[in-house]
């Protein structure tokens, strides 16, 4: 089973300020069609995920250009330009390259200073 | 739009059984692999199940694999997800997900003498 590493466990951030965010994995993400499959969600109280990022840097629709995906194999990190009051929740990433299982990082939950 | 709406909460006693349905609209269902996810109270995320409903193949995590049954209904667009001999470590929000990318609202179950 691959093991997903996220740091911070929390952070807390003046609006306007970037935030980062890294995963790592216990594998390399990278799957034999050449796509790495590591995903970034954010999730607010009572709400189910909602997807930010896919296969590493790819924004969903909707997501502001604001949060951003990088990384390679075994390295990943979310990036927000200038983090917002609306921003606030825990963020997973997760892969599914390596399945069974998908497997999810502990979250790293964001705070407004 | 893509809609997937979850059937409500549920309180079960230890050793009872839970089926969990998860109604799609706005896409064609059989296209598209079914996760099933779920969250206990406070904690992280984790892959519980995924179905294809196209073929009805289904692929369970080791961990309650032996108790965890995915099904479909391709005439009504519908996922299931029954989990037999209940514990109260299962207590948890059961979330279905269409793709990784749209998730249904969540279902509480919730397991107590």
């Amino acid at each position: 089973e691959i093991v997903m590493t996220q740091t911070p466990i929390s952070l807390s951030v003046t609006p306007g300020q970037p935030a980062s965010i890294s995963c790592k994995s216990s594998q390399s993400l990278r799957y034999s069609d050449g796509k790495t499959y590591l995903y970034w969600y954010l999730q607010k109280p009572g709400q189910p995920p909602r997807l930010l990022i896919y296969e590493v840097f790819n924004r969903f629709s909707g997501v502001p250009d604001r949060f951003s995906g990088s990384g390679s194999e075994t390295d990943f990190t979310l990036k927000i330009s200038r983090v917002e009051t609306e921003d606030v929740g825990i963020y997973y990433c997760m892969q599914n390259a390596h399945l069974p299982p998908i497997t999810f990082g502990q979250g790293t939950r964001l705070e407004i200073k | 739009q893509v809609q997937l709406v979850q059937s409500g909460g549920e309180v079960k006693k230890p050793g009872a059984s839970v089926k969990v349905s998860c109604k799609t609209s706005g896409y064609i269902f059989t296209n598209y692999i079914m996760f099933w996810v779920r969250q206990a109270p406070g904690q992280g995320l984790e892959w519980i199940g995924t179905i294809d409903p196209s073929g009805g193949g289904t692929t369970y995590s080791q961990r309650l694999q032996a108790r965890l049954t995915l099904t479909r209904d391709v005439s009504t667009s519908t996922a299931y997800m029954e989990l037999t001999r209940l514990r109260s470590e299962d207590t948890a929000v059961y979330y279905c997900t269409s793709m990784l990318t749209f998730w249904g609202q969540g279902t509480l179950v919730t397991v107590s003498s």
